[in-house]
């Protein structure tokens, strides 16, 4: 079955460091891909996405890009900030499929 | 728009009690899921309707545990009788199909259980 794998955590960057979140996926179709962020005491919330290979999904400074050769989707920002501090979720919806799988969370925390 | 909403956001309650929590959905929104979050089993998919109906509840952890949806804009997750292992984090979500947020999950705040 469709699966999503992400880097254990949690990662512990200072402010202005560079960020990469690993993420790979196994999926049957063409899925679309998603980075959700959870900040402390909320729900999920989509951070970015990317709908089909080679799409580069891109929010609050945070990029990644759609790689269906690595099926990776790994999440990055060039200068991370004590407010990024929070956990991040990758995840799949694949074509006509109602579920999205989530990956199990990197949590990020970011030293002043 | 409110967004999703969920009632109460903290329950705290004793093993044996029945538990109910409430969901209200994005308005025009025709997908709608509950999440169970733990430290130990992380987000857990439980139950999700389309258009009020139960499409796949192969998630519900055992018969204790219940869903409805009565209307396009209310649902209940139900628990009886709660035990100390089902304190969680619950969280409903609700999504559209078409327009520009397809494929997106909006989240609610989520309601914090602790069964004592």
């Amino acid at each position: 079955g469709d699966s999503v794998t992400q880097m254990e955590g949690p990662v512990t960057l200072s402010e202005e460091a560079f960020l990469t979140i690993n993420c790979t996926y196994t999926a049957t179709g063409y899925p679309s891909l998603f980075w959700y962020v959870q900040y402390p005491g909320e729900g999920l919330q989509l951070l970015l996405k990317a709908t089909k290979a080679d799409d580069k999904g891109s929010n609050k400074g945070f990029e990644a890009t759609y790689r269906k050769e690595t099926t990776s989707f790994h999440l990055e920002k060039g200068s991370v900030q004590v407010s990024d501090s929070a956990v991040y979720f990758c995840a799949l919806k694949d074509t006509g499929g109602f579920k999205t799988i989530f990956g199990a969370g990197t949590r990020l925390f970011v030293k002043a | 728009d409110a967004g999703v909403i969920q009632s109460p956001r903290h329950e705290v309650t004793e093993m044996g009690q029945e538990v109910t929590l409430r969901c209200k959905p994005i308005s025009g929104h025709d997908y709608l899921f509950w999440y169970r979050q733990t430290m130990m089993r992380g987000l857990e998919l439980l139950i999700y309707f389309n258009n009020n109906v139960p499409i796949d509840d192969s998630g519900m952890p055992e018969d204790r545990f219940s869903a409805k949806m009565p209307n396009a804009s209310f649902s209940t997750l139900k628990i009886q009788p709660s035990e100390p292992r089902d304190s969680a984090v619950y969280f409903c979500a609700s999504s559209k199909t078409g327009g520009a947020s397809y494929n997106e999950q909006f989240f609610g705040p989520g309601t914090r259980l602790t069964v004592l």
